[in-house]
């Protein structure tokens, strides 16, 4: 069983829409967790990483929030635009990662 | 601004045949590692390296083999290949460890075994 578990496998929203992205896990000790955008035939490029005493990181118009009792993660994206449409990956460390299998999502005009 | 340089980007392979993926990277980072993705799965840790001249096996590690000469180049050798090598394969590099670096990646290497 994977130890990092994304939710939805795929979702498709409006252009200008806000949309949560959703990733638990069950990878213990944890170290930190972060967030990766990979855009289709492309290597997934970093987002945010937040170790276990942060509740939040934003960049730009994505904000994670991490809560390490629940082993949760969330991903907000705000005011979605068309280049938004990727595979977004949740990534839990304790030394070595270990990779959920992404949310693949879809921005629609 | 080279960062992670992946070669080839696509190739076709019959079964049993043999060939090396390239990975170069330029921001002098220590660690680097070998991925596989297959569809619907989360990223397959195949080899990895802390420096040159150590590497060590990760997850998936069988019918591959790497080596680490140069802090520059990680290649990733696959001898008799199979249909089940079909996949995406990344490399990445970063300067600290899990704990600590943040992963750069490749643009992938896509591998189609026949």
């Amino acid at each position: 069983k994977n130890q990092v578990e994304q939710s939805p496998q795929s979702l498709i929203i409006l252009e200008g829409k806000n949309c949560t992205l959703q990733c638990n896990y069950t990878v213990s000790p944890f170290s930190n967790l972060r967030w990766y955008k990979q855009d289709t035939g492309r290597g997934p490029v970093s987002l945010t990483i937040m170790t276990f005493s942060e509740n939040t990181k934003s960049n730009g118009r994505y904000t994670a929030t991490l809560d390490a009792d629940t082993k949760q993660s969330s991903l907000h994206i705000t005011a979605s635009q068309l280049s938004d449409s990727a595979s977004y990956i949740c990534v839990v460390s304790p030394g070595d990662m270990r990779f959920g299998a992404g949310t693949r999502l879809t921005v629609k005009p | 601004n080279a960062g992670v340089t992946q070669t080839p980007k696509f190739r076709i392979l019959k079964i049993g045949q043999s060939m090396t993926l390239q990975c170069t990277q330029d921001m002098n980072h220590n660690y680097m590692y070998w991925y596989r993705q297959d569809p619907g799965m989360g990223l397959k840790l195949i080899y990895y390296s802390v420096g040159a001249g150590i590497t060590d096996k990760g997850e998936v590690p069988n019918g591959y083999n790497v080596s680490r000469s140069t802090t520059e180049d990680f290649p990733l050798r696959l001898e008799l290949a199979a249909p089940s090598q079909t996949s995406v394969y990344f490399c990445a590099s970063s300067w600290g460890s899990g704990d600590t670096g943040e992963l750069f990646f490749g643009e992938g290497s896509r591998l189609t075994v026949l």
